[in-house]
């Protein structure tokens, strides 16, 4: 079956790290650019990062530039994001998300999600 | 502060057409393909739209995609309860260099 599989969410104090992964299945992982996205309580879809293919380019949003770093492991078919610095307003539900290869600048494939909450 | 612009939400009856905006600018919606996603209450976002118009293999004929100038219109027909969902607009920002979306507009079937 494709699909991606998120985990590493939790409950997290203001200030702390957290990393999280993606472990996708069921299509060749190496040859897709990834993406996180995530989603506060009740909110829209904010997009987080963007990872290519090789790795050899990166772009992250404004809100987390600095804190959170991409990274992926092809061998292994995952995804990462480390967070540091988290902040109350980073409590959210984090999706991976596939770059269609058919398609200009769509996401094609997303996981189910995994939730971080940030609070003391 | 969404980058692109989109009504909160939209309602019709049931069996009816609804369409749902989506504002941008040049360095977005003017010079990049539009993407459309469906999220169920509970559920992730799943693709409904590619490049401005195009329907991934299982999305039915109901739903359409439309794009002008600096702006993409999301089109659903023959409404039905299950169409009950939050639906964003995406698309490249070149100036940003990042994906930006929609602030989402819900639908509600009457």
């Amino acid at each position: 079956e494709v699909q991606l599989v998120e985990s590493g969410g939790g409950l997290v104090q203001p200030g702390g790290s957290l990393r999280l992964s993606c472990t996708a299945s069921g299509f060749a992982f190496i040859s897709y650019e990834m993406n996180w996205v995530r989603q506060a309580p009740g909110k829209g879809l904010e997009w987080l990062s963007y990872i290519s293919s090789s790795a050899g380019a990166i772009f992250y949003a404004d809100s987390v530039k600095g804190r959170f770093t991409i990274s992926r492991d092809n061998a292994k078919s995952s995804l990462f994001l480390q967070m540091n610095s988290l902040r109350a307003e980073d409590t959210a539900l984090y999706y991976c998300a596939r770059y269609s290869d058919y398609a200009e600048d769509a996401l094609d494939l997303w996981g189910q999600g995994t939730l971080v909450t940030v609070s003391s | 502060q969404s980058v692109l612009t989109q009504p909160p939400s939209v309602s019709a009856a049931a069996g009816q057409k609804v369409t749902i905006s989506c504002s941008g600018s040049s360095s977005n919606i003017g010079n990049n393909y539009v993407s459309w996603y469906q999220q169920l209450p509970g559920m992730a976002p799943k693709l409904l739209i590619y490049d401005n118009n195009k329907r991934p293999s299982g999305i039915p004929d109901r739903f359409s995609g439309s794009k002008s100038g600096t702006s993409a219109t999301l089109g659903i027909t023959g409404l039905q309860t299950g169409d009950e969902a939050d639906y964003y607009c995406g698309t490249w920002d070149r100036s940003l260099s990042a994906v930006v979306f929609g602030g989402g507009t819900q639908l509600t079937v009457l």
